[in-house]
């Protein structure tokens, strides 16, 4: 199994700061990359898919970006208090496992 | 519009069984992958694995193998997951999931609403 493993687990930010989370696979995944949020009491979001491309309805504040075949990058630009939630990596390249999730708080 | 709307809660004691319903409607139920996925308490999302609606073709995740069953009923747009042997960590909100890819892409949605499973004796 490909195993995912995201930075940091947990991270305290102000509004309208710059957040960034990483997240490293195990093997090399072929772009095969998403980023989901959830917020408590709700389904999961697909926020943007294949690294970069942010699903409809996105905020352009978030983007994505590949820093290798195995290191990926989410990054929330001016963070909004409708940002808090925690936030998860998947790849897709063999089977499908998400990384063990990144939980966003306001400081 | 599309939706995914699963069953209801439920509890259920350790060793037994639970199957869960997802109805999809707004789309063509036979053209996208469906999946499922969970999230227990403290726990991060975990995929269960798919079903092909098209063919009832299953791929499910390693850690499940051998005590997930999932399937579909193509004349009333519904898919279903059974998990057998359950323990305690199986507690958890689980959800149905279309993979608008068509493909294998992880594409999640929509979303089921979730179903809360429960067990505890």
């Amino acid at each position: 199994d490909i195993q995912m493993t995201q930075s940091p687990s947990s991270l305290s930010a102000s509004i309208g700061d710059r957040v960034t989370i990483t997240c490293r696979a195990s093997q090399d995944i072929t772009g095969f990359l998403n980023w989901f949020q959830h917020k408590p009491g709700t389904a999961p979001r697909l926020l943007i898919f294949d690294v970069s491309n942010l699903e409809a309805g996105v905020p352009s504040r978030f983007t994505g970006r590949s820093d290798s075949e195995t290191d990926f990058t989410l990054t929330i630009n001016n963070l909004q208090p409708e940002d808090i939630a925690t936030y998860y990596c998947q790849q897709y390249d063999d089977a499908i496992t998400f990384g063990q999730g990144t939980r966003l708080e306001i400081k | 519009q599309l939706r995914m709307v699963q069953s209801g809660a439920e509890v259920r004691k350790p060793g037994s069984s639970v199957k869960i319903s997802c109805k999809a409607s707004g789309y063509t139920f036979t053209k996208y992958f469906l999946h499922w996925v969970r999230l227990a308490p403290g726990q991060g999302l975990e995929w269960l694995g798919r079903v092909n609606p098209y063919n009832g073709d299953t791929m499910y995740a390693q850690k499940f193998q051998g005590r997930v069953t999932m399937t579909r009923d193509t004349s009333i747009t519904t898919a279903y997951m059974e998990l057998k042997r359950m323990t305690s960590d199986d507690t958890a909100m689980y959800y149905c999931t279309r993979d608008r890819g068509a493909s294998l892409r992880g594409w999640f949605d929509p979303w089921g609403q979730g179903t809360q499973v429960t067990v505890s004796s």
